[in-house]
């Protein structure tokens, strides 16, 4: 089966500090896909990134950036520099054939940042 | 392009009533999933269209609940009766076209605001 821990339930920082939200995953297919998803106060999932299983290199866009580590099924996600604006619930999901391709969530961590 | 849209955005009803929830998705997109989270809880899976047929309905968690998807197009997500442990956040999402075989092209899924039901 497959499974998405996200230990964090809470973080809080104050801003302008680095912050990084973990995410290990269980799988036992070989292709497999891996995305986080931000959501906000106002309630809607917002699409972040994807990573392929087949694609280990780390990715970065602006402030934030992924670690994806097969070795330890992990794929964390580090937002540097945080802002007021990055509070949210951050969702970490997989997706693959033995799910038939439902995405399976982790719990999500909500992530407060102070002013 | 018009993202995922959901109608309504809340809703409110007493345990019994009957509620419609629809969602429009991307348009192109044949692929359409509906997932909710009820309080506490994670995001579970419900169901699955192909155009206008079920892929996978395997987390439909009873007969109460019926989702269609009339022409491949918008679909609607009916709760009857609706119960207390219904309540949640219920969201849809659409993707586009994926491949077949072992290597299939997993579309990444975008989802709609979500519709927050609550049922007293």
């Amino acid at each position: 089966a497959q499974k998405v821990t996200q230990a964090q339930t809470e973080i809080s920082v104050v801003e302008k500090e680095d912050v990084t939200l973990d995410c290990v995953y269980e799988t036992r297919d070989t292709t497999y896909y891996l995305f986080w998803y931000k959501q906000p106060p106002s309630g809607e999932l917002v699409f972040l990134i994807r990573r392929n299983s087949f694609d280990e290199q780390n990715e970065i866009s602006g402030r934030y950036s992924w670690n994806f580590q097969k070795s330890t099924s992990s794929f964390n996600f580090t937002i540097t520099a945080s802002q007021v604006v990055d509070s949210a619930v951050y969702f970490c999901a997989l997706t693959c054939l033995d799910s038939n391709y439902q995405l399976i969530w982790g719990a999500g961590t909500k992530l407060i940042i102070k002013p | 392009e018009a993202g995922v849209t959901q109608f309504p955005s809340h809703s409110v009803i007493e345990k019994g009533q009957t509620v419609t929830l629809r969602c429009d998705p991307i348009s192109g997109h044949d692929n359409l999933y509906w997932y909710r989270r009820v309080m506490g809880k994670e995001i579970k899976f419900l169901l699955h269209f192909v155009k206008e047929s079920k892929q996978d309905e395997s987390g439909m968690p009873n007969n109460r609940f019926l989702a269609e998807r009339t022409g491949g197009t918008y679909s609607t997500l009916k709760v009857q009766p609706a119960e207390l442990e219904d309540s949640g956040v219920y969201f849809c999402a659409s993707s586009q076209d994926r491949g077949t075989g072992p290597t299939a092209y997993q579309e990444t899924q975008y989802f709609g605001p979500g519709t927050r039901l609550l049922v007293l």
